[in-house]
């Protein structure tokens, strides 16, 4: 069964204008929420994480807000520019202790910046 | 620093064939995982490991075997290749302290005919 999902494979945004990316989960017990970025023939790169404690994390463009009760988390991109391009993955962590953390991937999200 | 790097690129196999996939990384972290990728679906773990000498199964362990026998590098071993096992091959590492922050390789694209 898949604990995270992305259900939107595609979005396309024009540039300038905000990109939002959802992500919905079933396990109630996920400690961290994560979103990774993936140009093609390159691997994931960290872009963002928020605690399970937290409700919203701001890094510069990017904002991450986690809505616990409907079990749903979203990346918010303001202003999209075309290098944002890429595939996005929401990702979950769950168990107890850092040598026992299990990380568990969406899918993805293919996002477009149009010029 | 070069991060996490993968050896080879690309391979292609033939049924049954053997290999090995290196994974090194420069930055000393403790933790280091393989992960597949396949079509529509998400990054899937294989095998991690804790620590040198350390190694513990992830989601989808069968049909592979690991080894961590020096702190930076982490391979990933096809005794007996089948086309269920054509993918991407994603090696990451991470330190303990920050335990949502993985540094992914660039990934080796198997093919298994």
């Amino acid at each position: 069964d898949q604990q995270v999902k992305q259900n939107s494979p595609s979005l396309s945004v024009q540039e300038g204008r905000i990109s939002i990316l959802n992500c919905d989960y079933t396990n109630s017990m996920f400690d961290y929420f994560l979103w990774y970025k993936k140009y093609p023939a390159e691997g994931p790169t960290f872009l963002i994480s928020i605690s399970s404690i937290k409700d919203k994390n701001e890094d510069g463009r990017f904002t991450v807000f986690l809505n616990k009760s409907a079990k749903h988390l979203s990346l918010h991109i303001v202003p999209s520019q075309p290098g944002d391009s890429a595939v996005y993955f929401c990702a979950a962590i769950t168990g107890g202790t850092s040598g026992t953390y299990k990380y568990i991937f969406g899918t993805g999200t293919r996002l477009k910046v149009l010029a | 620093n070069a991060g996490v790097t993968q050896t080879p690129k690309f391979r292609v196999l033939k049924t049954g064939q053997s290999m090995t996939l290196l994974c090194a990384q420069d930055m000393n972290h403790e933790y280091m995982y393989w992960y597949r990728q396949d079509p529509g679906m998400g990054l899937r773990l294989i095998h991690y490991s804790v620590g040198e000498g350390t190694t513990a199964k992830g989601e989808v362990p069968d049909g592979y075997n690991v080894s961590r026998l020096k702190k930076q590098n982490f391979l990933l071993g096809l005794e007996s290749a089948a086309p269920s096992q054509t993918s991407v091959y994603f090696c990451a590492s991470r330190e303990d302290s920050r335990p949502y922050e993985q540094y992914f390789g660039p990934g080796t694209r198997l093919t298994v005919t």
